[in-house]
């Protein structure tokens, strides 16, 4: 089965520090999302890539694809408090499927 | 705006004991999701609907169905309930687009405890 890594597991950075996160997908992906679930809270949308290559930048953060469609990364630039959570990637393996699957996360703390 | 309604919000339950969960898709979202996490783990898919028939199957267990009605709200009934199935349940739905190309809402998700 489809299987969906990330690294690092737990990320521990100072406030104005970067931060980013590897999506490694088995297989080769139809289309990645990205998700933040804060503690205590459920996932919640951030951003979906395509294209193969394809880079997306939302204020701090920045999303790639990969070439090859099977991994991608979520940069953060000058972390913030704010940004406290775990990142998820989650892909599905041909369009109009409905199985989603969530990578294994990033836990992010940022230190004050 | 409306989301996603996941009830209960908690469900404790024992052993061998069953659980209904529903969830309440967001109006005129035309898929949902069932995802369990657990601990400090990633959200597993379980079953996922499409116009209110069964669409893709992951890791749910035999002791686990699920359905979705013609008022598009979705059940997922869990029998024989064993002390692992402790976890939070999500239910996600997706608007009515291409869907492969559409993110995922979720609801608030329903923690079940099993005793």
């Amino acid at each position: 089965g489809q299987q969906v890594m990330q690294i690092p597991q737990y990320q521990h950075v100072q406030e104005g520090e970067d931060f980013t996160t590897y999506c490694n997908s088995s297989t080769t992906l139809s289309n990645i999302q990205w998700y933040k679930q804060r503690p205590g809270g459920h996932p919640v949308f951030l951003i979906q890539l395509v294209k193969s290559g394809e880079v997306k930048k939302q204020k701090r953060l920045t999303f790639q694809f990969g070439e090859a469609k099977k991994n991608s990364s979520l940069h953060i630039t000058a972390t913030q408090t704010t940004d406290v959570g775990t990142y998820f990637c989650a892909g599905r393996e041909w369009t109009g499927a409905n199985n989603l699957f969530f990578g294994t996360g990033t836990r992010l703390t940022v230190i004050p | 705006a409306a989301g996603v309604i996941q009830s209960p919000r908690h469900l404790i339950k024992e052993k061998r004991e069953t659980a209904t969960l529903k969830c309440y898709p967001i109006p005129r979202h035309d898929t949902v999701y069932w995802y369990q996490q657990g601990p400090g783990q990633d959200p597993q898919f379980l079953i996922s609907f499409y116009e209110k028939m069964q669409s893709d199957k992951g890791s749910i267990p035999d002791r686990f169905s699920a359905q979705q009605f013609s008022d598009y709200h979705s059940e997922l009934n869990m029998s024989s309930l064993e002390l692992g199935d402790s976890a939070l349940y999500f239910c996600a739905s997706s608007p009515l687009r291409d869907r492969g190309l559409t993110e995922a809402f979720f609801g608030q998700g329903t923690r079940l405890t099993v005793v």
